[in-house]
């Protein structure tokens, strides 16, 4: 089944203790994009990345790292969470056809609350 | 880049009322046009999309026609049903690329 799984589901952490949430997809999907959700902010994007070892910022990519080292993998860095980050976190990932991304397909979120 | 203008919401609906959600866009030339769908507790699905001008989208109920020529995407349902209570994108296919606030549509019995 075409899939984009995310880990944890949840996470519950205090200010300070470094976290990663993991993306996966198993579509070969060379674009890869993560996504926080606030009331009232909506869907604002982090980092997204065109392919392994590519990445760029988003509109707010402050306190947040990612890496692409495999296609399929592309992990969310907290490095120092701070209580403004909790928030509801959604990775995607879509084909890039004729330079353009077509359907973007969602993880099920990673709900992230920061003590 | 391109961008959406979204009507804003909340909508809220009788069953079997006609929706419609407009969003107009604002191109460098010719994006794709997308509308997702987030059911509560649930990520992001795509809902329908249009690739090109005079296209028109259809799933679940649901059509959007792409107009070039009022830059237009607009979300339409002749009967709602309670299950179609959701928050709703406009998007075109961007790299960098925020959704904003979505429309939140809710249908009550």
């Amino acid at each position: 089944e075409a899939q984009v799984t995310q880990n944890p589901r949840y996470l519950i952490t205090v200010t300070g203790k470094k976290l990663t949430v993991t993306c996966s997809q198993n579509m070969n999907h060379e674009y890869m994009s993560w996504y926080r959700q606030d009331p009232g902010l909506g869907l604002r994007q982090i980092y997204y990345s065109m392919n392994v070892e590519v990445t760029d910022k988003g509109d707010v990519p402050e306190g947040y790292k990612v890496s692409r080292k495999e296609k399929r993998n592309f992990p969310l860095i907290l490095e120092s969470p701070s209580p403004n980050q909790t928030s509801l976190y959604f990775c995607a990932s879509s084909l890039i056809v004729a330079g353009r991304t077509g359907e973007l397909f969602f993880g099920e979120g990673s709900r992230l609350t920061v003590l | 880049g391109n961008s959406v203008t979204q009507m804003e919401g909340p909508v809220t609906l009788s069953e079997e009322a006609f929706l419609t959600i407009n969003c107009t866009y604002t191109a460098t030339g010719y994006p794709s046009l997308f509308w997702y769908v987030q059911y509560p507790g649930e990520g992001l699905q795509l809902l329908l999309k249009a690739t090109k001008a005079d296209d028109k989208g259809s799933n679940k109920g649901f059509e959007a026609t792409y107009r070039k020529e009022t830059t237009s995407f607009h979300l339409e349902k002749g009967s709602v049903q309670v299950s179609d209570s959701a928050v709703y994108f406009c998007a075109p296919n961007d790299y960098k690329l925020s959704f904003g606030a979505g429309t939140t549509v809710t249908v009550r019995a």
